[in-house]
């Protein structure tokens, strides 16, 4: 079975210009996360989606961060304009619903540079 | 009271020994702690995870001691390998699945 497939794995862009990243999800899994992981740091929440409703997005931040979960199946996360301090990895992560729901597979991650 | 407290921040220990990483949370809403390893260029995967009706779990060379009155609980890896040698993040959860991790423990198995 195909884990949580991530894309790009790297990429470096100059601040201000816009970038995308990828997530497929387990096949199955209704529960989609996207997380920013600091250097040095453990993963923080960005949006928890269940199928396609953002369920819990406090933690983006909305005037450049911005994600959809289009069918409820793959997701993409965007930030435009990038800053110097967006550099980081984004994680994404999928469950299962129910008793399976707390159960997180990570993807490897999506390692951004800003210049 | 959000927070996860993990420590110590990094640890050498030496093949065949007792690797002990320590977590402390202030929220007794929080239901389930899961521990999560994670080596360079990889996601975290999960470990172990235990539930506050026990005081300790083992899974092989893994066991998670909880004690629910001091709000703490760690991991014990038994006979360390240099296999192990990576990040582990201790992590809480009080209920829709947001899970709040620690700052990670950079471990170092020397052979």
């Amino acid at each position: 079975e195909a884990g949580v497939v991530q894309s790009p794995r790297y990429k470096i862009i100059e601040k201000k210009q816009p970038v995308a990243f990828w997530c497929n999800p387990i096949s199955g899994h209704n529960t989609l996360y996207w997380y920013l992981q600091n250097l040095g740091q453990g993963p923080e929440l960005l949006i928890r989606y269940e199928n396609e409703e953002a369920v819990d997005d406090s933690q983006l931040p909305k005037d450049r961060f911005s994600a959809e979960r289009l069918k409820g199946v793959d997701s993409t996360l965007k930030i435009q304009p990038a800053e110097l301090g967006d550099s980081a990895v984004y994680l994404c992560a999928s469950s299962l619903g129910g008793p399976g729901a707390n159960v997180l597979t990570f993807g490897a991650g999506s390692r951004l540079t800003v210049l | 009271q959000q927070q996860v407290k993990q420590s110590p921040q990094s640890l050498i220990v030496q093949k065949g020994g007792i690797s002990i990483i320590n977590c402390a949370y202030e929220n007794t809403a929080f239901d389930y702690f899961p521990w999560y390893q994670q080596f360079p260029g990889k996601g975290p995967a999960l470990l172990i995870a235990i539930r506050p009706d026990v005081s300790e779990k083992k899974e092989g060379r893994f066991t998670i001691s909880f004690n629910k009155s001091a709000k703490q609980f760690s991991l014990h890896i038994m006979d360390s390998q240099p296999g192990d040698s990576a990040t582990y993040f201790c992590a809480a959860t009080g209920g829709y699945n947001k899970l709040i991790f620690g700052a990670g423990t950079r471990l170092a198995v020397h052979p």
